[in-house]
Formats: structure tokens, C-alpha cells, sequence
């Protein structure tokens, strides 16, 4: 499976846009990109996914970069809800599994 | 939330007694996964299904065994529990005929073995 990097953790404000960073320089055509986020003492949480346009929906945005070596998740203005594990994950095409990495813990603060 | 529910939510069991963690869908979905999550460690898939009697072995499927008789239901057990499998427990589901969509997750089960 090709990797993703992302940062340990991040910290933000409270009605604030948050940016989180995902690199994945070895990304092959048929990965697409998903976000997970994971509440505490929740299970992972289902944000967004993309192959190589912008997406957008209810509750992010996810930019991804022209060569497809990096993403970007788009909170447009956190709340303390938004406080969290995120996990940016490739998933093949074809393949059935996901494998989950580290993730980023964003901090929200009031 | 999709319709996933996990039973037991919280378990405390002896270590050498089996124990089997069920995973119940609403929504018709054809793969089901299970997942573990340890501190560390992160979420790591033990065995996953894609479709009814049709399962396959994930990262960490050492000491556990699966069971898909019918589409809504998955069922982990554990043969003879040990200390190294006290975790919590997290079901998935998916329907994604190119395998490329979103997996919803349970709430997990919190299992303990002493």
C-alpha cells in the first residue's frame, strides 16, 4: 500500500478555517484519497474521498494537488466538535481493505 | 449513523475462554470488516468479508476467526482469549461496487481479558 505523511498533531481556533496536510509521494493512478476523522471514544468517522478533482461536501473540503503527491482537508471553520483524529488513507481501486495510519490530532481551542 | 450496530458494546472475559463479538447491518451492504485499535498501534484490520461465506484474512487475523452466514451479520471469535487481545473492537461496513468508497464504522465493543 503507498503511505500517507501527515503532521502529529495540529492546533487550532475555535470558528477558525483549519488546513490538514497529507503527503503521499508515492500515490499510484488508481488510489483515491480518503478522510476519516475519529471522535474520542468513537469509531473513524467517514469525511471525505477524492481521485483528482476538488471535492466538497457538508462537512469539508479536500484539495488535491495537480500531481496528486499531496492533499489538503479543508475544515471551513472549526468548532470544538471538530477536535479529532485524522486519518488521510489512500484506497486502491479494486481492493477491498483500508489500512489506517496515525492520523493528526487536531486540538480546537474556545 | 449507518445502520451498524456491535453487541456486546463492553465485555470482561477470563483468558482461555472463547468469545464472539457480533457485528449486525441494516443497510444491505456487502463488505464487512473488523477492526482492532490499540494504543500505538492505531486501527489495524484483523479479517474482512466480501459477501455471505466469503471471507478473508487482514494484518492481524492470528488467534481469530470470522463467520458470515447471512449478509447483515459478521461475527468475530475469539478461540481461547488472550491478554494481547484486550482492545476495542470496531466493525465496518461497505458497499462500493469499485471498492473505492466510504467505510461506516460501529461504535465498538471494549473488550478485556484478565
Amino acid at each position: 500500500d503507498a503511505k500517507t505523511t501527515q503532521p502529529n498533531s495540529m492546533e487550532s481556533n475555535e470558528e477558525e478555517p483549519v488546513h490538514l496536510p497529507c503527503n503521499h509521494s508515492t500515490i499510484s493512478g488508481t488510489d483515491y484519497i480518503h478522510w476519516y476523522r475519529q471522535l474520542p471514544s468513537q469509531g473513524p468517522e467517514y469525511v471525505i474521498h477524492g481521485l483528482t478533482s476538488n471535492v466538497n461536501n457538508r462537512m469539508a473540503s479536500l484539495a488535491i494537488a495537480e500531481d496528486r503527491k499531496s492533499s489538503t482537508l479543508i475544515l471551513h471553520r472549526a468548532t470544538l466538535r471538530d477536535a479529532a483524529v485524522y486519518y488521510c488513507i489512500l484506497r486502491r481501486s479494486g481492493y477491498s481493505t483500508l489500512t489506517f495510519g496515525k492520523g493528526t490530532m487536531l486540538l480546537v481551542s474556545p | 449513523d449507518a445502520g451498524i450496530t456491535q453487541s456486546p458494546r463492553h465485555k470482561v472475559t477470563e483468558t482461555g475462554t472463547p468469545v464472539t463479538l457480533r457485528c449486525h447491518q441494516t443497510e444491505n451492504h456487502r463488505y464487512m470488516y473488523w477492526y482492532r485499535q490499540d494504543p500505538g498501534h492505531g486501527l489495524r484490520l484483523i479479517h474482512y468479508s466480501y459477501g455471505v461465506k466469503d471471507t478473508d484474512k487482514g494484518e492481524v487475523s492470528d488467534g481469530y476467526s470470522v463467520s458470515r452466514s447471512k449478509t447483515e451479520d459478521f461475527l468475530l471469535t475469539l478461540e481461547s482469549a488472550t491478554s494481547s487481545q484486550t482492545s476495542v473492537y470496531f466493525c465496518a461496513i461497505s458497499e462500493s461496487r469499485d471498492r473505492v468508497g466510504p467505510l461506516h464504522f460501529g461504535n465498538g465493543t471494549r473488550l478485556t481479558v484478565t
